[in-house]
């Protein structure tokens, strides 16, 4: 079975600087996707990036970017830019490949902005 | 507008009660997904349908139930078995089949226990 890791219950950023969430995955499958989403206090749960395995160039979404590194079975998230809106729970989540059997998410990282 | 639409979305149960939470998706997606989120943790995955008439069982299926009668639509009932049935309960759905592509998700039912 996979597993997921966030080693970082809680993060505290300032407004405006850059921020790094961690997030390492346990499999023996070649073929997979890689997700981060957000839940902001309304719960809601919100696709902020994702990352199919295959490709080497790290997904980016505006301010959002991700270190993915396949071999030591890494993906953290790069947050540039901070804003009061980025506050919320981050999940990573991993999606198996060969078939629509659900994402097996991280315990999240509560992400803090300071103003 | 299209979307996944959870309700209600506060819902009380009685010691030995089944209640069922709805899930409906006008997205004509093909899966459909059911998590549970407790504090502090991540969703763990309860139950999943990839065609009508069909599901399967996720990590903590016991002491739920759920039906896939149309496409749009994947009930989650909480039965009286699931002792600890205080969570939040989040409704998915991706739109193929063969791969794991992303989730829609709904607003969620917060259920607690009277």
């Amino acid at each position: 079975a996979q597993t997921v890791t966030q080693s970082q219950p809680e993060m505290s950023v300032q407004e405006a600087e850059t921020v790094t969430l961690s997030c390492t995955y346990d499999t023996s499958e070649s073929d997979y996707y890689l997700f981060w989403y957000k839940q902001p206090p309304s719960r809601q749960m919100i696709l902020v990036i994702r990352q199919e395995a295959y490709k080497q160039q790290n997904a980016t979404e505006n301010r959002f970017s991700v270190n993915f590194q396949k071999a030591a079975k890494s993906f953290s998230l790069k947050i540039s830019d901070s804003q009061l809106g980025d506050a919320a729970m981050y999940f990573c989540a991993y999606g198996s490949g060969g078939g629509a059997d659900g994402l097996t998410f991280g315990k999240g990282t509560h992400l803090i902005i300071q103003p | 507008d299209g979307g996944i639409t959870q309700s209600p979305k506060y819902l009380f149960r009685k010691e030995g009660q089944n209640v069922t939470l709805s899930c409906e998706q006008n997205l004509n997606h093909d899966a459909m997904y059911w998590y549970r989120q407790d504090p502090g943790q991540g969703l763990r995955l309860i139950y999943y349908s990839q065609i009508v008439n069909d599901f399967q069982k996720g990590d903590i299926a016991e002491g739920y139930s759920v039906s896939r009668e149309k496409k749009e639509s994947f009930p989650l009932t909480v039965t009286s078995a699931q002792k600890n049935p205080t969570a939040f309960y989040l409704c998915a759905s991706s739109k193929g089949v063969a791969t794991n592509e992303k989730l829609f998700f709904g607003s969620g039912t917060q259920l607690s226990v009277l």
